[in-house]
Protein backbone atom coordinates (compact mmCIF):
# COMPACT_ATOMS: atom_id res chain seq x y z
CA UNK A 1 0.00 0.00 0.00
CA UNK A 2 0.74 3.69 -0.06
CA UNK A 3 2.95 5.29 2.66
CA UNK A 4 4.56 8.50 3.95
CA UNK A 5 7.68 8.37 6.18
CA UNK A 6 8.37 12.15 7.61
CA UNK A 7 11.09 12.92 10.13
CA UNK A 8 10.31 12.89 13.73
CA UNK A 9 10.03 15.93 15.47
CA UNK A 10 9.57 18.12 17.44
CA UNK A 11 12.19 20.31 15.45
CA UNK A 12 13.42 23.87 17.41
CA UNK A 13 15.01 26.27 15.29
CA UNK A 14 16.29 30.11 15.90
CA UNK A 15 14.46 32.38 13.75
CA UNK A 16 16.09 32.72 10.25
CA UNK A 17 17.31 29.10 10.69
CA UNK A 18 17.62 27.34 7.57
CA UNK A 19 15.25 24.47 7.49
CA UNK A 20 14.87 21.35 6.31
CA UNK A 21 11.65 18.35 7.03
CA UNK A 22 12.52 14.95 5.32
CA UNK A 23 9.57 13.52 3.81
CA UNK A 24 10.03 10.22 1.48
CA UNK A 25 7.15 7.96 -0.22
CA UNK A 26 5.97 4.58 -0.88
CA UNK A 27 3.40 4.43 -3.69
CA UNK A 28 2.81 2.24 -7.27
CA UNK A 29 2.87 5.10 -10.26
CA UNK A 30 3.38 8.24 -10.17
CA UNK A 31 1.53 9.86 -6.78
CA UNK A 32 0.63 13.61 -6.38
CA UNK A 33 2.87 14.55 -3.59
CA UNK A 34 1.78 17.47 -1.46
CA UNK A 35 2.62 19.76 2.22
CA UNK A 36 0.24 20.51 4.12
CA UNK A 37 0.40 22.71 7.34
CA UNK A 38 -1.24 23.16 10.53
CA UNK A 39 -1.68 26.34 13.14
CA UNK A 40 -1.98 26.12 16.53
CA UNK A 41 -5.97 25.00 16.83
CA UNK A 42 -6.80 25.35 13.41
CA UNK A 43 -7.51 22.91 10.93
CA UNK A 44 -4.89 21.89 7.88
CA UNK A 45 -4.03 24.11 5.27
CA UNK A 46 -2.34 22.89 1.73
CA UNK A 47 1.16 24.42 1.63
CA UNK A 48 2.72 23.51 -1.71
CA UNK A 49 2.18 20.21 -4.32
CA UNK A 50 3.78 18.94 -7.14
CA UNK A 51 2.06 16.57 -9.70
CA UNK A 52 4.89 14.87 -11.05
CA UNK A 53 8.86 13.95 -11.33
CA UNK A 54 10.88 16.97 -11.06
CA UNK A 55 8.21 19.51 -10.46
CA UNK A 56 9.24 22.28 -7.64
CA UNK A 57 6.04 23.52 -5.71
CA UNK A 58 6.64 26.37 -3.78
CA UNK A 59 4.74 28.98 -1.58
CA UNK A 60 5.24 31.29 1.07
CA UNK A 61 9.12 30.77 1.26
CA UNK A 62 8.64 26.68 1.10
CA UNK A 63 10.00 25.03 -1.65
CA UNK A 64 10.08 21.04 -2.31
CA UNK A 65 11.25 19.12 -5.00
CA UNK A 66 9.66 16.01 -6.51
CA UNK A 67 12.15 13.65 -6.59
CA UNK A 68 10.95 9.95 -8.40
CA UNK A 69 14.45 8.49 -8.19
CA UNK A 70 15.11 8.92 -4.55
CA UNK A 71 11.03 8.69 -3.79
CA UNK A 72 11.45 11.83 -1.47
CA UNK A 73 9.55 15.17 -1.00
CA UNK A 74 11.94 17.26 1.24
CA UNK A 75 10.04 20.46 2.74
CA UNK A 76 12.71 23.37 2.75
CA UNK A 77 12.76 27.08 3.45
CA UNK A 78 16.21 29.08 3.46
CA UNK A 79 15.10 31.62 6.36
CA UNK A 80 12.24 30.89 9.28
CA UNK A 81 10.13 32.88 10.90
CA UNK A 82 8.35 32.62 14.29
CA UNK A 83 5.47 32.57 12.72
CA UNK A 84 5.96 29.29 11.07
CA UNK A 85 6.05 27.60 13.95
CA UNK A 86 3.21 24.97 12.90
CA UNK A 87 2.80 20.96 12.52
CA UNK A 88 3.89 20.09 9.00
CA UNK A 89 2.13 16.95 7.01
CA UNK A 90 3.64 15.68 4.19
CA UNK A 91 0.73 13.29 2.06
CA UNK A 92 0.51 11.80 -0.97
CA UNK A 93 -2.51 10.79 -3.69
CA UNK A 94 -2.34 7.77 -6.18
CA UNK A 95 -3.23 9.13 -9.35
CA UNK A 96 -4.89 6.28 -10.83
CA UNK A 97 -6.64 3.25 -9.45
CA UNK A 98 -8.75 2.39 -6.42
CA UNK A 99 -8.98 5.76 -3.77
CA UNK A 100 -7.53 8.46 -6.32
CA UNK A 101 -8.81 11.08 -4.36
CA UNK A 102 -7.92 9.55 -0.91
CA UNK A 103 -4.62 11.39 0.80
CA UNK A 104 -2.34 9.44 2.60
CA UNK A 105 -0.69 11.51 5.33
CA UNK A 106 2.56 11.43 7.03
CA UNK A 107 2.45 11.04 10.85
CA UNK A 108 3.20 14.95 11.56
CA UNK A 109 6.51 17.26 12.20
CA UNK A 110 6.65 20.06 14.71
CA UNK A 111 8.22 22.86 14.31
CA UNK A 112 9.14 25.53 16.79
CA UNK A 113 10.58 28.65 15.84
CA UNK A 114 12.20 30.85 19.04
CA UNK A 115 13.40 34.49 18.60
CA UNK B 1 -15.74 33.04 3.95
CA UNK B 2 -17.29 30.28 6.19
CA UNK B 3 -15.76 27.16 3.75
CA UNK B 4 -15.64 24.28 6.24
CA UNK B 5 -17.67 24.45 9.46
CA UNK B 6 -17.50 21.58 12.40
CA UNK B 7 -19.98 21.43 15.09
CA UNK B 8 -19.30 20.86 17.77
CA UNK B 9 -15.42 22.16 18.65
CA UNK B 10 -15.54 20.20 21.87
CA UNK B 11 -17.17 17.09 22.80
CA UNK B 12 -17.08 14.92 26.15
CA UNK B 13 -18.80 11.45 26.08
CA UNK B 14 -18.97 8.34 28.49
CA UNK B 15 -18.33 5.22 27.12
CA UNK B 16 -21.93 3.67 25.47
CA UNK B 17 -22.54 7.08 24.18
CA UNK B 18 -23.75 7.76 20.85
CA UNK B 19 -23.54 11.46 18.89
CA UNK B 20 -23.10 13.12 15.68
CA UNK B 21 -20.89 15.43 14.38
CA UNK B 22 -21.67 17.65 11.66
CA UNK B 23 -19.68 19.34 8.73
CA UNK B 24 -21.33 21.57 6.29
CA UNK B 25 -19.26 23.45 3.18
CA UNK B 26 -20.12 26.37 1.19
CA UNK B 27 -17.88 25.58 -1.61
CA UNK B 28 -20.17 23.83 -3.96
CA UNK B 29 -17.75 20.72 -3.51
CA UNK B 30 -18.59 17.76 -4.59
CA UNK B 31 -16.23 15.56 -2.35
CA UNK B 32 -16.11 15.44 1.52
CA UNK B 33 -14.51 13.60 4.43
CA UNK B 34 -13.80 12.75 7.65
CA UNK B 35 -10.35 12.00 9.18
CA UNK B 36 -9.45 11.19 12.79
CA UNK B 37 -5.90 12.55 14.21
CA UNK B 38 -4.49 10.90 16.97
CA UNK B 39 -0.65 11.34 18.59
CA UNK B 40 2.32 10.19 16.48
CA UNK B 41 0.12 9.00 14.03
CA UNK B 42 -0.98 11.75 11.22
CA UNK B 43 -4.41 12.25 9.90
CA UNK B 44 -6.13 8.58 9.14
CA UNK B 45 -9.62 8.62 6.89
CA UNK B 46 -12.45 7.56 8.13
CA UNK B 47 -15.07 7.57 5.33
CA UNK B 48 -15.33 10.20 2.52
CA UNK B 49 -18.29 10.98 0.07
CA UNK B 50 -17.20 11.46 -3.47
CA UNK B 51 -20.32 12.67 -4.60
CA UNK B 52 -23.61 13.80 -3.20
CA UNK B 53 -25.46 9.97 -2.67
CA UNK B 54 -22.70 8.01 -2.03
CA UNK B 55 -20.19 7.25 0.55
CA UNK B 56 -17.27 4.87 0.98
CA UNK B 57 -14.95 3.02 3.89
CA UNK B 58 -11.70 4.78 4.85
CA UNK B 59 -9.10 3.12 6.57
CA UNK B 60 -10.26 3.22 9.89
CA UNK B 61 -13.97 3.00 9.52
CA UNK B 62 -14.98 0.64 12.12
CA UNK B 63 -17.39 2.23 14.91
CA UNK B 64 -18.40 4.88 12.63
CA UNK B 65 -21.33 5.57 10.26
CA UNK B 66 -21.78 8.44 8.10
CA UNK B 67 -24.83 10.72 6.45
CA UNK B 68 -24.23 12.75 3.10
CA UNK B 69 -27.32 14.69 3.93
CA UNK B 70 -26.80 17.12 0.96
CA UNK B 71 -24.62 18.45 -1.31
CA UNK B 72 -23.11 20.64 1.41
CA UNK B 73 -23.54 18.74 4.60
CA UNK B 74 -21.51 15.27 5.67
CA UNK B 75 -22.19 13.92 8.99
CA UNK B 76 -20.12 10.99 11.25
CA UNK B 77 -22.54 9.48 13.64
CA UNK B 78 -20.88 7.59 17.09
CA UNK B 79 -23.31 4.31 17.56
CA UNK B 80 -21.38 3.62 20.54
CA UNK B 81 -18.65 5.33 21.63
CA UNK B 82 -15.27 4.04 23.12
CA UNK B 83 -11.98 5.33 24.74
CA UNK B 84 -10.15 4.38 21.56
CA UNK B 85 -12.25 6.99 19.57
CA UNK B 86 -10.53 10.09 21.81
CA UNK B 87 -9.35 12.05 18.86
CA UNK B 88 -9.62 15.29 17.15
CA UNK B 89 -11.86 14.86 14.22
CA UNK B 90 -11.48 16.97 11.11
CA UNK B 91 -13.99 17.08 8.05
CA UNK B 92 -12.76 18.44 4.56
CA UNK B 93 -14.17 19.13 1.64
CA UNK B 94 -12.53 19.23 -1.96
CA UNK B 95 -14.14 20.02 -6.17
CA UNK B 96 -13.84 16.80 -6.57
CA UNK B 97 -12.78 14.75 -10.22
CA UNK B 98 -8.90 15.06 -9.87
CA UNK B 99 -6.64 13.36 -7.64
CA UNK B 100 -4.32 16.30 -7.75
CA UNK B 101 -6.88 18.84 -5.78
CA UNK B 102 -6.77 21.06 -2.72
CA UNK B 103 -8.53 19.72 0.54
CA UNK B 104 -10.18 22.35 2.75
CA UNK B 105 -10.59 21.59 6.44
CA UNK B 106 -12.69 22.50 9.54
CA UNK B 107 -10.89 23.57 12.96
CA UNK B 108 -11.85 19.85 13.94
CA UNK B 109 -13.81 18.31 16.91
CA UNK B 110 -11.78 17.34 19.99
CA UNK B 111 -13.62 14.67 21.55
CA UNK B 112 -13.18 12.78 24.63
CA UNK B 113 -14.75 9.26 25.47
CA UNK B 114 -14.55 8.81 29.08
Amino acid sequence: GNSVTQMEGPVTLSEEAFLTINCTYTATGYPSLFWYVQYPGEGLQLLLKATKADDKGSNKGFEATYRKETTSFHLEKGSVQVSDSAVYFCALSPNSGAGSYQLTFGKGTKLSVIP
Amino acid sequence: NAGVTQTPKFQVLKTGQSMTLQCAQDMNHNSMYWYRQDPGMGLRLIYYSASEGTTDKGEVPNGYNVSRLNKREFSLRLESAAPSQTSVYFCASSEGGSPNEKLFFGSGTQLSVL
